[in-house]
């Protein structure tokens, strides 16, 4: 069953502060793996993705890392700012169909105190 | 600038009372989709459309329906409101695949 989990469910930490997202997924056939931020209330926005080639991806104080080998990712937050506050969506697509299905994971709450 | 829309952004509405959730995208896509979203709860795929008069359903059922007359209009509706359709509904749309861009939502209350 293609499944994305994440970890932790929530988190909090103090700004300025780096912290460390984790994604596990078993969908297979796979085609590439996308982290997005979402406010409360509003559609998520998206930070990076990373095809089956890419180890690594940036995005300002965001880096996103895959194994594609052992189907982790993970999304490290450097710095954080108080804005970081939000839900981080781990999402994988596969390639088995013409609709390039998304597999979305529950998310990880980040909440950043001052 | 282009960009996707979702109208109202927040609505609060008697059951049994007809709604249609807009969403409007500037860029061309052929790909829409609508997306059901509990709080803390991943994403469902409720409907999508590959383009003018193609529409289909996800794999969460819905009691929605959607039209796709126009490439950038996707329109969801629900005959009869219930309590239980409240939740947020996303709009995203996509010319790649796994390349979605969403629309920041409606959150619907049914009371």
């Amino acid at each position: 069953k293609n499944q994305v989990e994440q970890s932790p469910q929530s988190l909090i930490i103090l700004e300025g502060k780096n912290c460390t997202l984790q994604c596990n997924y078993t969908v297979s056939p796979f085609s590439n793996l996308r982290w997005y931020k979402q406010d409360t209330g509003r559609g998520p926005v998206s930070l990076t993705i990373m095809t089956f080639s890419e180890n690594t991806k940036s995005n300002g104080r965001y880096t996103a890392t895959l194994d594609a080998d052992t189907k982790q990712s993970s999304l490290h937050i450097t710095a954080s700012q108080l804005s970081d506050s939000a839900s981080y969506i781990c999402v994988v697509s596969d390639r088995g169909s013409t609709l390039g299905r998304l597999y979305f994971g529950r998310g990880t709450q980040l909440t950043v105190w001052p | 600038e282009a960009d996707i829309y979702q109208t109202p952004r927040y609505l609060v509405i008697g059951t049994g009372k007809k709604i249609t959730l807009e969403c409007s995208q500037t860029m061309g896509h052929d790909k829409m989709y609508w997306y059901q979203q509990d709080p803390g709860m991943e994403l469902h795929l409720i409907h999508y459309s590959y383009g003018v008069n193609s529409t289909e359903k996800g794999d969460l059922s819905s009691e929605s329906t959607v039209s796709r007359i126009r490439t950038e209009h996707f329109p969801l509706t629900l005959e009869s409101a219930r309590p239980s359709h409240t939740s947020q509904y996303l709009c995203a749309s996509s010319v790649t695949v796994g390349g979605y861009t969403f629309g920041s939502g409606t959150r619907l209350t049914v009371v």
